[in-house]
């Protein structure tokens, strides 16, 4: 089946720095999300990516879907703390027949971010 | 409006019990999705309802595990009996169409611990 990998698998970093994160599959995905999991919560949508090559920011964050439909990136500028959490990227193969329910998740990204 | 609600929020059982978890999902949202994520891997997409019926349960890992959602609102997710290798955490997320536009919106998941 599908299969995305997410790196690097664990971050550590000092507040102000900048942070970039990758997903890659050897499928085609049509839609590409990132996702942020904070301790006891649920995974919280950051950006979602509909065509190829699509940049978009929201904030300090800016992802890219890749020309390939087969990657995407995440980068958060000048971290700060309230940055600490698991980053997901997620991918969907299709918005129609009757898999357009089904997310595919990389195992994620552990961002620590020291002050 | 209420996000979608889970409960419990976490359950320790022996093996071989049976464990129902229950989701509500926001209001007024057909669509409905159960995920897994077992200790450090990646979010697995398990099934998929619109209003009352199964869309998509090929994510399901084998028939101890069952779902329902009589009358298109809350949804169970039922475990019976349970394995060890069932424990992980079980996020439900719903959406108000197709998810196009905004992604899911995830609960904050119940976590499950099998002994």
């Amino acid at each position: 089946g599908q299969q995305l990998n997410q790196s690097p698998q664990s971050m550590f970093i000092q507040e102000g720095e900048d942070v970039s994160m990758n997903c890659t599959s050897s499928s085609i995905f049509n839609t590409w999300l990132w996702y942020k999991q904070e301790p006891g919560e649920g995974p919280v949508l950051l950006i979602a990516l509909y065509k190829a090559g699509e940049l978009t920011s929201n904030g300090r964050l800016t992802a890219q879907f890749g020309i390939t439909r087969k990657d995407s990136f995440l980068n958060i500028s000048a971290s700060i703390p309230s940055d600490v959490g698991i980053y997901f990227c997620a991918g969907r193969l299709t918005a129609g027949g009757t898999s357009y329910g089904k997310l595919t998740f990389g195992q994620g990204t552990i961002l620590t971010v020291h002050p | 409006e209420a996000g979608v609600t889970q409960f419990p929020s976490h359950s320790v059982i022996e093996k071989g019990q049976t464990v129902t978890l229950r989701c509500d999902p926001i209001s007024g949202h057909d669509n409905l999705y159960w995920y897994r994520r077992v200790m450090g891997k990646e979010i697995k997409f398990l099934l998929h309802f619109v209003k009352e019926s199964k869309q998509d349960e090929s994510g399901m890992p084998n028939n101890r595990f069952l779902a329902e959602r009589t009358g298109g609102t809350y949804s169970t997710l039922k475990v019976q009996p349970a394995e060890l290798e069932d424990s992980g955490v079980y996020f439900c997320a719903s959406s108000q169409d197709r998810g196009i536009g905004y992604g899911y919106t995830f609960g904050s998941g119940t976590r499950l611990t099998v002994v």
